[in-house]
């Protein structure tokens, strides 16, 4: 398994708080993702990124922002959580040249 | 917009059966086609990558297909077994060097012992 690991796995937290998910990966690969899984939606991408410091927007980003500052980690941030952000979020890499993507375990967000 | 769906969204056999499940899209200009399992409360597992110009990849029971020109994949699971319970996502990459995915839905398969 690629070495994928989200934390926290499990986070409850009330309206307009906000909370910040860790995604870290041990295999040095350049492409980072997040994305949310939501019943009758499938998953959908939030952010991406394509380097240290460089990322972009994915198809469902309003009330999101990401940051990477090291090739091994991918923040994401709720500044302000909303009940609609309630989700089994999961980050993602790829490497360049290997289209293949692999899947962290994901985290279960509850926002009350 | 690129748009992919997977019919059915459950689907129950009995054990040893062979079965297909589909997956088609409505943009026939993807780059790459992967197919994932999901079993419940946990990550995606890739299964299979199939790129455009590739008509199939196989492994152990498993072989997916794709038809670029009638946008659609199946993905074959021979003498199906419990074990093979799980959701079933296929994804398309339009492409680009970041390979973005757009996934369907899902098919819940339950293999009957």
């Amino acid at each position: 398994d690629a070495g994928i690991t989200q934390s926290p796995r499990h986070k409850v937290t009330e309206t307009g708080t906000p909370v910040t998910l860790r995604c870290h990966q041990t295999e040095n690969h350049r492409y980072m993702y997040w994305y949310r899984q939501d019943p009758g939606h499938g998953l959908r991408l939030i952010h991406y990124s394509y380097g240290v410091k460089d990322t972009d927007k994915g198809e469902v980003s309003d009330g999101y922002s990401v940051s990477r500052s090291k090739t091994e980690d991918f923040l994401l941030t709720l500044e302000s959580a909303t009940s609609s952000q309630t989700s089994v979020y999961f980050c993602a890499i790829s490497e360049e040249g290997d289209y293949e993507q692999y899947f962290g375990p994901g985290t279960r967000l509850t926002v009350t | 917009k690129q748009e992919v769906t997977q019919i059915p969204a459950a689907l129950s056999v009995p054990e040893g059966e062979n079965l297909v499940l589909n997956c088609s899209f409505t943009d026939s200009a993807i780059y790459n086609l992967q197919w994932f399992r999901q079993d419940p409360g946990k990550g995606l597992t890739s299964l299979l990558l199939i790129q455009s110009s590739q008509r199939e990849q196989t492994s152990g029971r498993l072989n997916a297909s794709l038809d670029k020109s009638s946008g659609r994949s199946t993905l074959y699971i021979a003498a199906s077994q419990p074990g093979d319970s799980a959701t079933y996502l296929c994804a398309v990459s339009e492409g680009g060097a970041t390979n973005k995915l757009i996934f369907g839905t899902g098919t819940l398969l339950a293999v009957q012992p």
